[in-house]
């Protein structure tokens, strides 16, 4: 399956600034990569559905401004987390679609302080 | 949405066999059925997924019953790595978005 990557794996930062995650397809060029976020002891919420070359399309709730996903090639999606707050500590996973199949990143720990 | 129900918890005896139950009663005839693992603070990892056969693979094996309203997952002699949430999902096949539901916490006692 292929290989997905996540950077950073966890960061902090001061409530008001904004945070980049990056999200690598190392072995498979993706045309369609997805943004979940985990609050702790849930499930994993699909927050968009990132496509190369074009805008990406959100879930019902997520605001796509705060939210700022870039596409820009077929191996790299980045989710900024504009003006964070508090409320948006949680973990950040990517995925790629392969086939049939999605092939999840580690994730990134965000916590804002 | 997710359309699966899942328990939120079991516990298996190492080297046993575990029996994850879902249930999918709203299923639509050309959607799979798809299993995912977490381990604690990672990725969801993919285990097995079907459509309406029985499948079986390195990991595990999944049965479907008849009506598809229902399926068990089988990890057939659990270890304690295998310790994690597992979620059941259905999709399209070659659909896009994956929607996941509560998912089980499995713990494996040894």
């Amino acid at each position: 399956g292929a290989v997905v990557s996540q950077h950073p794996s966890w960061v902090i930062c001061k409530s008001g600034t904004s945070v980049k995650i990056e999200c690598r397809s190392l072995d498979f060029q993706a045309t369609t990569m997805f943004w979940y976020r985990q609050f702790p002891k849930q499930s994993l919420m699909l927050m968009a559905t990132s496509n190369e070359g074009s805008k990406a399309t959100y879930e019902q709730g997520v605001e796509k401004d705060k939210f700022l996903i870039n596409h820009a090639s077929l191996t790299l999606s980045t989710l900024t987390v504009t003006s964070a707050h508090p409320e948006d500590s949680s973990f950040y996973i990517c995925s790629v679609r392969g086939g049939n199949e999605q092939y999840f990143g580690p994730g990134t720990r965000l916590t804002v302080t | 949405d997710a359309k699966t129900t899942q328990p939120p918890s079991m516990d298996c005896a190492e080297g046993r066999a575990a029996n994850l139950p879902c249930n999918h009663s709203t299923i639509s005839g050309n959607e799979y059925v798809y299993w995912y693992r977490q381990i604690h603070s990672q990725g969801p990892q993919y285990i097995i997924h079907g459509l309406k056969n029985n499948e079986t693979n390195e990991m595990a094996s999944l049965i479907i019953t008849e009506d598809r309203k229902s399926s068990t997952l089988i990890l057939p002699h659990a270890t304690l790595r295998d310790t994690a949430v597992y979620y059941c999902i259905v999709r399209v096949d070659n659909g896009n978005q994956f929607y996941f539901g509560t998912g089980t916490s499995l713990t494996v006692i040894p």
